[in-house]
């Protein structure tokens, strides 16, 4: 079936890096993306979010880009902090009634000081 | 502040043995899923409740029920664990399927 992916599994970066977290999805009729942060035994934690209508959306230290030419979703960190270390899983819901929210494989971000 | 709370944390049960896991939410969503996500590896929908419309995942085990007596609570009934059960079960919930995803902390499984 359809799915979202993440192409890499492990990143680690240096800290006040910036990370860029890569997420491929192959449902063209998807409408709403998310990405979530999961650490060590709790559980997904909401970081960002962004609709099929925008390109970009900014957070705080955090921005999602969206290309549906490609399909393609990444998760940009400013400053890498410690703090950030987690497991990151893009989800989608496709745009569907009745269709519930779905979660690609996660890549583990590691950062070091 | 409004939350998904679930009970237990940890939750260790012996092979065979029924096992009821519980979630309830203070965010009056009207759609409360149950998530299995075993160790390295994303989150799996169970199945997931629409206001009281259950709506299972075709891939979803015989094995796995669950309840929702009111808009407040959901429970995960298991009702034989196999070693292969053993897992983090996460509940979730949302406003229609429209947004405000919110997680619970998670029941840690053990089957022994």
């Amino acid at each position: 079936g359809e799915s979202v992916g993440l192409h890499l599994p492990t990143l680690s970066v240096q800290e006040g890096d910036n990370s860029i977290i890569n997420c491929a999805y192959s449902n063209s009729a998807s409408d709403y993306f998310i990405w979530y942060k999961q650490e060590s035994g709790k559980g997904p934690q909401f970081i960002i979010d962004i609709r099929s209508n925008m390109d970009k959306r900014q957070g705080q230290r955090v921005t999602v880009l969206l290309n549906k030419t490609v399909k393609h979703l990444s998760l940009q960190i400013a400053a890498t902090q410690p703090g950030d270390s987690a497991v990151y899983f893009c989800a989608e819901i496709p745009n569907q009634a009745g269709t519930a929210l779905i979660f690609g494989k996660g890549t583990t971000l590691s950062v070091s000081s | 502040d409004a939350m998904v709370i679930q009970n237990p944390r940890y939750q260790v049960t012996q092979f065979g043995k029924p096992v009821t896991l519980s979630c309830s939410q203070t965010l009056n969503h009207n759609v409360m899923y149950w998530y299995q996500q075993k160790s390295s590896q994303a989150p799996k929908l169970l199945f997931h409740y629409y206001d009281k419309d259950f709506n299972n995942e075709a891939d979803t085990p015989d094995n796995f029920q669950s309840r929702r007596p009111n808009t407040s609570f959901c429970f995960l009934d298991i009702r034989s664990p196999g070693l292969g059960d053993a897992a983090m079960y996460l509940c979730a919930t949302s406003r229609d399927y429209a947004g405000g995803y919110t997680f619970g902390s998670g029941t840690r499984l053990t089957v022994v």
